[in-house]
């Protein structure tokens, strides 16, 4: 079974500087992998997504994430923070076929950014 | 296009009572999902439709959690009864066949059973 781990439940970083949100994931097959993003009281928004084609993919928000797959890793990143990216991320991988797809979630990672 | 309604978008029951939720989702999606959302987790699927049909249910529990989806359009998630450790977000989501599995979720139902 495919799983996603996301290290770090919480991460402060100031405002400018880099961020980096952390995500493996097991799979026997290629995956599709997604960042999705979670802003207080509200459903989870799509970042980006993997599915196969170039390893690093832009998303939205300045964000990007790099596809590795020797190290089975999905990392968010950003190179300046602003404080409107505080919020909770989460990195999920697709399994299923025939365009019955279900995500398996990691547990997320909570972003504070720091004035 | 309109977004994933949900509704209500909060509620609280006491235990042992029972409890709806509502999700109609974007037009023309086939697959509607029901997650739950427990404080400090990842989102856990419930519940899969493609269309009207049961895609995969092997997480709902079953005793107390039912989900319909009649027509293939919306859907209603019951609780019967409730219990404390339900208390959680239910998220809907809906996607269209063959999209690469890129969801579209409402904002959810945050239930809290007292």
């Amino acid at each position: 079974a495919q799983s996603v781990t996301q290290l770090g439940s919480h991460v402060s970083v100031s405002e400018g500087a880099l961020v980096l949100l952390r995500c493996n994931y097991s799979s026997s097959v290629p995956p599709y992998l997604f960042w999705y993003v979670q802003y207080p009281n509200q459903g989870l928004q799509l970042l980006l997504k993997y599915t196969s084609a170039a390893t690093l993919v832009k998303g939205i928000n300045g964000f990007e994430a790099e596809f590795k797959k020797s190290e089975t890793s999905f990392h968010l990143t950003k190179p300046s923070a602003h404080m409107s990216d505080a919020a909770e991320y989460f990195c999920a991988v697709s399994e299923g076929t025939s365009g019955t797809y279900k995500y398996i979630f990691g547990t997320g990672t909570r972003l504070k950014v720091l004035a | 296009e309109a977004g994933v309604a949900q509704s209500p978008r909060y509620k609280i029951i006491e235990k042992r009572q029972s409890v709806a939720f509502w999700c109609n989702p974007i037009s023309g999606h086939a697959t509607l999902y029901w997650y739950q959302q427990i404080l400090g987790q990842g989102p856990k699927l419930l519940i899969q439709f493609q269309n009207n049909g049961v895609v995969d249910d092997s997480q709902l529990p079953k005793d107390r959690f039912s989900a319909e989806r009649l027509k293939g359009v919306d859907s209603t998630l019951k609780i019967q009864p409730a219990k404390l450790e339900d208390s959680a977000v239910y998220l809907c989501a809906s996607s269209r066949t063959g999209t690469g599995g890129v969801y579209t979720f409402g904002s959810g139902t945050r239930l809290t059973v007292v």
